[in-house]
């Protein structure tokens, strides 16, 4: 089947302890996004990259880093940097370059608890 | 800066009444696109409707029709008949130029639909 899957669905981990998010797509989408989203808040852009190799910060990128080596992979790492690491985190594909329109496609999310 | 604004954060309606989501958003493109996304109770964003700024035609899909207003910046989204399965969170988001074609979300706009 077609589509984006995130692992795992829930995630807790220890203060001071860095953990990665996996986000898997066979979409074949060229653009993937990781989005945060709190209690009440809409989503908000962390990282993104519209070509394998590359990516960039949005607009809370600060204690998250990422890697983009392959078209259908984009793992987020959140590092002990973060300072309030617990929320929902979603993946997202888009089909296009720099420069595309196209709606966005969301996995499953993950549930990151900080304990 | 792009910014979207859903001023309702919650609607509650009983069954078969209709429903209009607020949505307003602000932009210095002259290209730019809407989106619409429903996220029920498990969390995964569903992709409703995508518009361009170029194309203010009204759009009916079923019970589902967006009212696309350049000259109030806005883009409501109305649901007739509303059923119970319509419960979820709704969000409004922008994608421009200026923004790289990320995608810029509201805060959403919870519905409950009782029976």
């Amino acid at each position: 089947d077609g589509g984006i899957t995130q692992s795992p669905k829930y995630l807790f981990r220890k203060e001071g302890q860095n953990v990665t998010l996996s986000c898997e797509q066979n979409l074949n989408h060229d653009a993937m996004y990781w989005y945060r989203q709190d209690p009440g808040q809409g989503l908000r852009l962390i990282y993104y990259s519209q070509i394998v190799n590359d990516f960039q910060k949005g607009d809370i990128a600060e204690g998250y880093s990422v890697s983009r080596e392959k078209k259908e992979s984009f793992p987020l790492t959140v590092t002990s940097a973060q300072k309030n690491p617990t929320a929902f985190y979603l993946c997202a594909t888009r089909q296009g370059g720099p420069g595309a329109y196209n709606e966005q496609f969301f996995g499953p999310g993950t549930r990151l608890t900080v304990l | 800066a792009q910014k979207v604004t859903q001023a309702q954060t919650e609607i509650s309606v009983v069954e078969k009444e209709d429903v209009t989501l607020d949505c307003v958003y602000e932009t210095r493109d002259t290209t730019y696109y809407l989106f619409w996304y429903k996220q029920p109770p498990s969390g995964e964003l569903v992709f409703l409707i995508r518009r361009n700024s170029f194309d203010e035609q009204n759009e009916i899909s079923g019970r589902y029709s967006w009212n696309f207003q350049k000259s109030t910046s806005s883009f409501n989204f109305t649901i007739t008949a509303s059923q119970v399965v319509d419960s979820a969170v709704y969000f409004c988001a922008l994608s421009g130029r200026s923004g790289y074609s990320t995608l810029t979300f509201g805060k959403g706009t919870m519905l409950l639909v009782s029976p």
